[in-house]
């Protein structure tokens, strides 16, 4: 079965980077988009972007351009996300979630099947 | 990025009711339209794509209906484990955008 499982909760001051991991297994990790989104405490969900596990190339929302990088290591088939200069309002639970198989999406857009636990990330002086 | 919309934000209802919810795009998505469900605490979790395909295992009293820029969902008769909060998500868009959420309570 598909499982997506992700790293524990972080701790990080204002200016510092956050690196979260997502461990997929239960399928074929390069034959899937993951993508990112997050959830600020009692907020809707914002999507942050998609890692092409197959070739590492990446999508970011252009609200996080800059401060995100998604990285993969088909190794030991996990997915990171690193956000920098971390700021208060970046306090959020953060998701990985894997996108369909491509012929159920819009092009390089789609919705999501299977999501990770999601890992709080605090940022606070 | 393509503006969603959900209304209500808040819905109260019994168990036993019909209820539906709105989605509206700021721009024709046709149809690349999804539905999930979020209890506390956890994930969301996928309950419809393509704005009317029921996902694989979701109870069929979930349905929905849509193109362009309108779309709803429809729990038949609600059942305890539905209170929960619902959100569209279009990707139609490059940049993929959720809606607001809409809260459904015990009335």
């Amino acid at each position: 079965q598909v499982q997506l499982v992700q790293s524990g909760a972080e701790v990080k001051k204002p200016g510092a980077s956050v690196k979260v991991s997502c461990k997929a297994s239960g399928y074929t990790f390069t034959g899937y988009y993951m993508h990112w989104v997050r959830q600020a405490p009692g907020q809707g969900l914002e999507w942050m972007g998609w890692i092409n596990p197959n070739s590492g190339g990446a999508n970011y929302a252009q609200n996080f351009q800059g401060r995100v990088t998604m990285t993969r290591d088909t190794s030991i088939t996990t997915a990171y996300m690193e956000l920098s200069r971390l700021r208060s309002d970046d306090t959020a639970v953060y998701y990985c979630a894997r996108g369909p198989s491509r012929v159920y999406c819009s092009g390089g857009s789609c919705y999501f099947d299977y999501w990770g636990q999601g890992t709080l990330v605090t940022v606070s002086s | 990025d393509i503006q969603m919309t959900q209304s209500p934000s808040t819905l109260s209802a019994s168990v036993g009711d019909r209820v539906t919810i709105t989605c509206r795009a700021r721009q024709s998505i046709s149809s690349w339209l999804a539905w999930y469900q979020q209890k506390p605490g956890k994930a969301p979790k996928l309950l419809i794509y393509k704005a009317s395909s029921l996902e694989s295992g979701v109870p069929s009293r979930f349905s929905a209906s849509g193109s362009g820029t309108e779309f709803t969902l429809t729990i038949s008769s609600l059942q305890p484990d539905d209170f929960a909060t619902y959100y569209c998500q279009q990707y139609n868009s490059y940049s993929l955008t959720f809606g607001g959420g809409t809260k459904v309570e015990i009335k």
